[in-house]
């Protein structure tokens, strides 16, 4: 079945630690995306990538990494420098520009 | 930055009763999509909109893209115990360089409670 995998569901992050957040999909869409949610609020982009090696910054990318070396894969680094990390990470992946597809989600919880 | 206002934030309603829920843009869009989401898991894409007055449906989700392009609604028919969720509204401009590319803007969301 195609889709979009996010893993782990659950990541526990201990204070100045990084932690790398997995998304894969089998889509064969160029792009790819992280949203970050937060209770109450809706969705904020963090990072988004149009093509392989290439990623633009979203409206939250402050403490945030992320790389794209292959079409399927696009991880994301919540870095020590992000203050308040705990949220639900959303990845989602497009051939389009206008429909998103998402994945299951992580919850990112600090120790 | 652009902003979408979606009400009402949250509906407790009775099983079989219809439901509405809108968003209101400070800026036009050219594409609104719905969303639902299960507790724990990714948005799905319910409906897309792409044309201004455009009224699309699936199933018992029945939506439509606001004549002046800053609004759109959602109505949900003989609700069902499964329809609880949140649901989101998106919107997307896509801007003559095409850098905008997926940048959907999202509101707050409507959580859908139905009662039995």
């Amino acid at each position: 079945d195609g889709g979009i995998t996010q893993s782990p569901k659950y990541l526990f992050r201990k204070e100045g630690q990084n932690v790398t957040l997995s998304c894969e999909q089998n889509l064969n869409h160029d792009a790819m995306y992280w949203y970050r949610q937060d209770p109450g609020q809706g969705l904020r982009l963090i990072y988004y990538s149009q093509i392989v090696n290439d990623f633009q910054k979203g409206d939250i990318a402050e403490g945030y990494s992320v790389s794209r070396e292959k079409k399927e894969s696009f991880p994301l680094t919540v870095t020590s420098a992000q203050k308040n990390p705990t949220a639900f990470y959303l990845c989602a992946s497009s051939i389009g520009y206008r429909r998103l597809f998402f994945g299951s989600g992580t919850q990112l919880s600090v120790l | 930055g652009q902003q979408l206002n979606q009400s009402p934030q949250s509906m407790f309603i009775q099983e079989g009763e219809d439901v509405s829920m809108n968003c209101t843009s400070s800026s036009i869009f050219n594409t609104w999509l719905w969303y639902k989401q299960d507790p724990g898991e990714g948005p799905v894409l319910l409906i897309a909109l792409y044309k201004a007055g455009e009224l699309t449906s699936n199933g018992r989700l029945t939506a439509q893209f606001g004549i002046t392009r800053k609004d759109s609604f959602l109505n949900i028919s003989a609700s069902i115990p499964s329809d609880v969720g949140i649901y989101f509204c998106a919107g997307h401009l896509s801007n003559a360089g095409g850098t905008s590319y997926g940048k959907l803007t999202f509101g707050q969301g409507t959580i859908l409670t139905v009662h039995p």
